[in-house]
């Protein structure tokens, strides 16, 4: 079966630009969530989308927005990008949504979005 | 305010040189503890889950741990390919919606 892909895989964009990258979940897989991986923070939850609606949202400005469409394939949107929007952008999916179980994730690789 | 502290930050072993990483974490209503593998440029690679204190799970060399306030990670034997970092996450709160928080990780690296 195959992983969690994400393109594209490196993204340089300049301040006040803005940037959408996508993501396709493991066969099967409803849930979608992404996260913003930097040295300083880690790992921090963006949003969650389950059946195209968005579930759960961090503590993220609403310059970073998302979607997701019937076929479960997602996408985020950074708009006006700011310098401190450089970071390794991760998508994870899960199999369902509502039960103990489904709680574990499977990451893709990442987009590495550099803003100049 | 929930919190996941890993220790130590870095850690280095000769290979064979047997360790643990630490995880603790305080947060309401947990739901699962996850640790995950990346390696630099990659996603997180999931390795296990734990849902209540006394559980374990074992994969090869790698054997995870919970108690009511921290879990470990023990590496028995290490090889250099063990050598990444490892993450910690808890999921707590509303039952179904992701909430995860993850640890700002170990990395490990295994001498030859």
């Amino acid at each position: 079966k195959a992983g969690v892909t994400q393109t594209p895989r490196y993204l340089i964009k300049t301040r006040g630009q803005q940037v959408t990258l996508s993501c396709s979940p493991i066969s099967g897989h409803r849930s979608v969530s992404w996260y913003q991986q930097t040295p300083g923070q880690g790992l921090q939850f963006l949003f969650e989308y389950f059946s195209e609606t968005q579930r759960n949202k961090g503590n993220f400005p609403g310059r970073f927005s998302g979607r997701q469409f019937s076929n479960s394939r997602s996408e985020m949107n950074v708009s006006t990008l700011e310098l401190g929007d450089s970071a390794l952008y991760l998508c994870a999916s899960r199999n369902n949504f509502g039960t103990a179980s489904s709680y574990e994730q499977y990451f893709g690789p990442g987009t590495r979005l550099t803003v100049t | 305010e929930d919190q996941v502290t890993q220790s130590p930050e870095a850690l280095r072993l000769q290979e064979g040189e047997s360790s643990s990483l630490n995880c603790s974490y305080t947060v309401s209503g947990l739901r699962g503890l996850f640790w995950y593998r990346q390696d630099p440029g990659k996603g997180p690679e999931f390795l296990f889950t734990l849902y209540s204190a006394g559980e374990e799970k074992e994969k090869e060399r790698l054997k995870a741990t919970l108690t009511k306030k921290e879990s470990f990670l023990h590496i028995t034997a290490p090889k250099p390919e063990d050598s990444a970092t490892y993450l910690c996450a808890v999921q707590a709160g509303q039952t179904g919606a992701n909430n995860l928080f993850f640890g700002t990780g170990t990395r490990l690296t295994v001498i030859p």
